[in-house]
Formats: structure tokens, C-alpha cells, sequence
């Protein structure tokens, strides 16, 4: 079944212990992306990557990290976490640039106190 | 950006009525399109309709896109407890100054459809 998954779904942490959420997809694709979604503000671009080995920043980068070391994962990297980065996150992956169809994990809900 | 805004930001209607979501956006786009999220879950792609459209149907939904308005809208036609969701547009966005291709999205209209 072709799909994107990620991994935790939930999360509570505390402030500044590290953490990653995984992001995997098994379409092939070469693009993929992180956003996070909050209240009144719809979904917003965290990072992107066109293709392995290439990622960029989208609207909201400050304070995260990712990578692109091999085509299907895409992890999201906080690395010292803040409340103000409690949200839902999803990643996304496409099979052409970033502005076709997108296709979403299910989610993951980090809870930073 | 040219983000997309939808209109109403909720909506409540009856099981079998038709439910009408708007879409306005502020520069000129490639594409539009329309995705579906329940509570707290991935948005699902439902459609997506060209510059060069004018409408778009897909079961039982229905786009429209006025490029001269700069607005679209959904349809859904004959609605079902089921449909129960939140409905969001997405616009293309190209910056010239880092090449960034994306999509931007609107906050979204809560659809509540009343068994």
C-alpha cells in the first residue's frame, strides 16, 4: 500500500531534550516536506527536499533540522524543543515538485513542556 | 504569499443538503486544489483543477475556479454525516529569488453535516 508514515504519532517531552520524528515514504518520490499545523493558521512549511542529499527551507524553519540521506526518509530534527513548538506535524511527500499532489502521514502531536 | 482563505470558516448543514466552500487567493496560480482532513489526521487529496479550468467534477464534488476573481469553490452535493471534516485549498507558490516551489494553505472551513 503506498503511503507515508511517521513515528511517534504522540509525543510529550520537555524542553530542550532532544527528539526526532520519522518520516517514511514508499512511493518513490522525490519530494518531501514537513508542516505543522496550529490553530487559525493552517498548515505551514517547515522544510522541503527536491531530492536526496537536497533540502531547503520553507516558511518556518527556525528550530528544527532535517536531512535527506536516502530517498524514502526525511526525519525532522528538533534540537533543543520549546513549548512554542507544540503542534501537529506532518509530513508530506510528492512525485514531482513541491506544488503537485501532496500525499500526508497521519501525524505526529508533540507536547513540548 | 498567496496564501489561500477559505470562506465560511465553519459550516453546519443537514444530511442531504449541498455544501458550498469558497476559496480566495491574492497572485496568479498554476494550480489549486482541494484537500480533506479529519480530526487531527493527514489531509487526503480530493482534487486538484488548473489555471486553464474553469470546473472540475469528481463524484460528488464540484470545483470551480474563477481566475479573474482569484477565487474558487468546492461543492459537495448531497452530503453525508460522513463528509464530516475540514476542508482546505491550496495554492502553488514559486519564489523567483530561491526557486522554492510549494503549496500554501488556507486555514480551512469545518464542515459539521448533521445526521
Amino acid at each position: 500500500e503506498a503511503q507515508v508514515t511517521q513515528n511517534p504519532r504522540y509525543l510529550i517531552t520537555v524542553t530542550g531534550k532532544k527528539l526526532t520524528v520519522t518520516c517514511s515514504q514508499n512511493m518513490n518520490h522525490e519530494y518531501m516536506s514537513w508542516y505543522r499545523q496550529d490553530p487559525g493558521l493552517g498548515l505551514r512549511q517547515i522544510y522541503y527536499s527536491m531530492n536526496v542529499e537536497v533540502t531547503d527551507k520553507g516558511d518556518v524553519p527556525e528550530g528544527y533540522k532535517v536531512s535527506r540521506k536516502e530517498k524514502r526518509n526525511f526525519p525532522l530534527i528538533l534540537e533543543s524543543p520549546s513549548p512554542n513548538q507544540t503542534s501537529l506535524y506532518f509530513c508530506a511527500s510528492s512525485s514531482g515538485s513541491g506544488t503537485d499532489t501532496q500525499y500526508f502521514g497521519p501525524g505526529t502531536r508533540l507536547t513540548v513542556l | 504569499s498567496q496564501q489561500g482563505e477559505e470562506d465560511p470558516q465553519a459550516l453546519s448543514i443537514q444530511e442531504g443538503e449541498n455544501a458550498t466552500m469558497n476559496c480566495s487567493y491574492k497572485t496568479s496560480i498554476n494550480n489549486l486544489q482541494w484537500y480533506r482532513q479529519n480530526s487531527g489526521r493527514g489531509l487526503v487529496h480530493l482534487i486538484l483543477i488548473r489555471s486553464n479550468e474553469r470546473e472540475k467534477h469528481s463524484g460528488r464534488l464540484r470545483v470551480t475556479l474563477d481566475t479573474s476573481k482569484k477565487s474558487s469553490s468546492l461543492l459537495i452535493t448531497a452530503s453525508r454525516a460522513a463528509d464530516t471534516a475540514s476542508y482546505f485549498c491550496a495554492t502553488d507558490f514559486y519564489s523567483m529569488d530561491t526557486g522554492r516551489r510549494a503549496l500554501t494553505f488556507g486555514s480551512g472551513t469545518r464542515l459539521q453535516v448533521q445526521p
